[in-house]
């Protein structure tokens, strides 16, 4: 069974919000939810990580409710340069491999 | 700030032959990953070190090899390379002594190997 379950892709115009619900039902007691972000050709960029409730950072918000079988990853006011693919991974935080399922393709435009 | 280096950036090799791929870690990472991309794929965990030693081992064919040594830069070796590891091979470096585990991940640019 997948791990995470995202939207394969979302369109959004620039200066909007951008939010992307991954699902994980079987998400256990130690598992941490990380977002990573790839760009066409480079390698992926950690984006933000939470265990529960809200985390913000200066690029993007968390929210994780009560049950954490979900989260859902908020981007402020994208641009044409947020277009890329996002993955949601779950995985104990001490695991120290990550396991990439199928991202959501996010394109920006104009 | 110092990144994770990625050599070469693009390599192409015939059927049958073998390359190397070279990772230079971020200074004081003391693990290693190496993922394979192929194209319009996402990222597969291939094998991961920790000072040195293989930690962990994903979906890797026996045709591959890799190894971290002293300085903790780290090489994959791929011999009778097919046509199928065309693909995007990215390392990866994090630090488990200052407890980030898969938070402190930073991927180098990656190695576009093209088998022809």
């Amino acid at each position: 069974l997948a791990k995470t379950t995202q939207p394969i892709s979302m369109d959004s115009y620039e200066g909007q919000e951008v939010n992307i619900t991954c699902s994980h039902n079987n998400i256990a007691t130690n598992d941490y939810i990380t977002w990573y972000q790839q760009f066409p050709s480079q390698g992926p960029r950690f984006i933000i990580q939470g265990y529960k409730t809200k985390v913000t950072n200066e690029v993007a918000s968390l929210f994780i409710p009560a049950d954490r079988k979900s989260s859902t990853l908020s981007l402020p006011r994208v641009s044409l340069s947020d277009t890329a693919v996002y993955y949601c991974l779950v995985g104990d935080i001490y695991d120290y491999k990550l396991s990439f399922g199928a991202g959501t393709t996010v394109t920006v435009r104009a | 700030a110092a990144g994770v280096i990625q050599s070469p950036r693009h390599l192409i090799k015939e059927k049958r032959e073998t390359a190397t791929l070279k990772c230079y870690p971020i200074p004081r990472h003391d693990t290693v990953y190496w993922y394979q991309q192929g194209p319009g794929q996402d990222p597969q965990f291939l094998i991961s070190f920790y000072e040195k030693m293989q930690s962990d081992k994903g979906s890797i064919p026996d045709r591959f090899s890799a190894q971290q040594f002293s300085d903790y830069h780290s090489e994959l070796n791929m011999s009778s390379l097919e046509l199928g590891d065309s693909a995007l091979y990215f390392c990866a470096s994090s630090s488990r002594f200052s407890g980030t585990g898969n938070y402190g991940y930073t991927f180098g640019s990656g190695t576009r190997l093209t088998v022809v």
